[in-house]
């Protein structure tokens, strides 16, 4: 079976800090692929990253970085010098090439105080 | 401009009175899909098409039919709605199947089932 799970629901950071989302996923294929969308509040998907699982090497955009590591079935997504702007729910997501769907994962509400 | 276009945006509906959402994508992709997403469930698929006239269940397919006559055109139906049909739902478009592109998202169609 393939999963996505996203523990932290919810968390809340101060601008400036520092926060990074979790994302650790489970599937049987050898070939996947891994996403993170950003949902910001007025409700559009938008797409930041795809990663297959032959690529393990670590990806930085801006401020944005996120580190694959196969050996934890894990894709964590770290926002630097948050901002108010970078508030929205995070979904991470999979796609399996067995099953030819794009299963996400509960959602991180990240909230950035000013 | 590459999007995919969801109609309505907003609807509120009757329970039984059959409706449709309409997708249509610009960018020749062959692979459409339907999410429905609520809240802590993340998003769900609930049914997708790898091309014209090829379509399958998602994960949660129950009271919904698709059709793919062409392949810019993906519209979901609800036959007979009910209450618990009632969700924010986005239509996807990418490139292939393998999930080697990223999904582009509609806007949204927030339903409402009364």
């Amino acid at each position: 079976a393939q999963k996505v799970t996203q523990a932290q629901t919810e968390i809340s950071v101060v601008e400036k800090e520092d926060v990074t989302l979790d994302c650790v996923y489970e599937t049987r294929d050898t070939t996947y692929y891994l996403f993170w969308y950003k949902q910001p509040p007025s409700g559009e998907l938008v797409f930041l990253i795809r990663r297959n699982s032959f690529d393990e090497q670590n990806e930085i955009s801006g401020r944005y970085s996120w580190n694959f590591q196969k050996s934890t079935s894990s894709f964590n997504f770290t926002i630097t010098a948050s901002q108010v702007v970078d508030s929205a729910v995070y979904f991470c997501a999979l796609y399996g090439g067995a099953t030819n769907k794009l299963i996400f994962g509960t959602g991180t509400l990240l909230a950035v105080q000013p | 401009e590459a999007q995919v276009t969801q109609n309505p945006r907003y609807l509120i509906t009757v329970t039984g009175k059959k409706l449709t959402v309409t997708c249509s994508q610009n960018m020749n992709h062959e692979y459409m899909s339907w999410y429905r997403q609520d809240p802590g469930l993340g998003l769900r698929q609930i049914y997708y098409s790898m091309n014209v006239e090829v379509t399958d269940k998602g994960d949660v397919p129950e009271g919904y039919k698709v059709s793919r006559k062409e392949k810019r055109n993906f519209p979901l139906i609800l036959e007979s709605p009910s209450p618990n049909q009632t969700s924010l739902y986005f239509c996807a478009s990418s490139f292939n199947r393998e999930g080697g592109s990223e999904a582009f998202f509609g806007q949204g169609t927030r339903l409402t089932v009364v």
